[in-house]
């Protein structure tokens, strides 16, 4: 299995323009999160997916974050408009069953906005 | 909200022991472990399951106590590969599958 893989794996772009970051879960997991990482905050969690439905939006920071899941082997997350302190590393995990069993994450996205 | 890892930084030298641990305000249904390199995703260590149970994994081993809300971190005769960051992640009742992670532990393993 190639994993869960992510892309762009860096993106750079400037405050004010639209970023959209993919994730493609590992077959068969019903879970899909989308957390972000900084410094200063950590690992958070934005929004995860049960079986292509969001649960839980709650850790989305603003109404400029968005995320969709149309099928089980595709999400997509996406600031509009970006702004500087956004940028920060996007991880998408996927898990096959709740919590019984760990996360495997992807690469990352590396998310820097000027 | 946020569990709490102490310490939150570690060195050491091969061969030595250390324990990370996690503390949580709330009840928990289940404790995760991850150790991030870095530049490179989190990585799953293992998983403990409200019961209290304790797990091992090479020399890496560990234990939950569900009425404390803690979970604690084992390594034994640490290797230089083992250094990375360590989080904690953990789940609330109802076994809902969202993990709230720890501000992590940086660990640093010296020849």
């Amino acid at each position: 299995d190639a994993g869960v893989i992510q892309s762009p794996r860096h993106e750079v772009t400037e405050m004010g323009q639209e970023v959209t970051l993919r994730c493609k879960p590992i077959s068969g997991h019903d879970y899909l999160f989308w957390y972000r990482q900084t410094m200063m905050r950590g690992l958070e969690l934005l929004i995860y997916f049960n079986n292509n439905v969001p649960i839980d939006d709650s850790g989305m920071p603003e109404d400029r974050f968005s995320a969709k899941m149309p099928n089980a082997s595709f999400s997509t997350l996406k600031i509009q408009p970006s702004e500087p302190r956004d940028s920060a590393v996007y991880f998408c995990a996927s898990t096959p069953a709740g919590a019984n069993y760990g996360y495997t994450f992807g690469s990352g996205t590396r998310l820097t906005v000027v | 909200q946020q569990p709490v890892q102490s310490p939150q930084a570690v060195i050491l030298r091969e061969g030595e022991d250390a324990v990370i641990n996690c503390s949580s305000s709330k009840a928990l249904y289940s404790v995760h472990w991850y150790r991030q390199k870095h530049g490179e995703a989190p990585v799953f260590l293992m998983i403990l399951l409200k019961g209290g149970e304790q797990k091992g994994h090479d020399k890496i081993s560990a234990s939950f106590n569900e009425k404390k809300q803690q979970s604690s971190l084992y390594l034994t005769a640490s290797q230089l590969s083992y250094s990375g960051t360590y989080f904690c992640g953990t789940e609330g009742p109802g076994n809902t599958g969202k993990l709230i992670f720890g501000q992590g532990t940086t660990l640093q393993v010296k020849p």
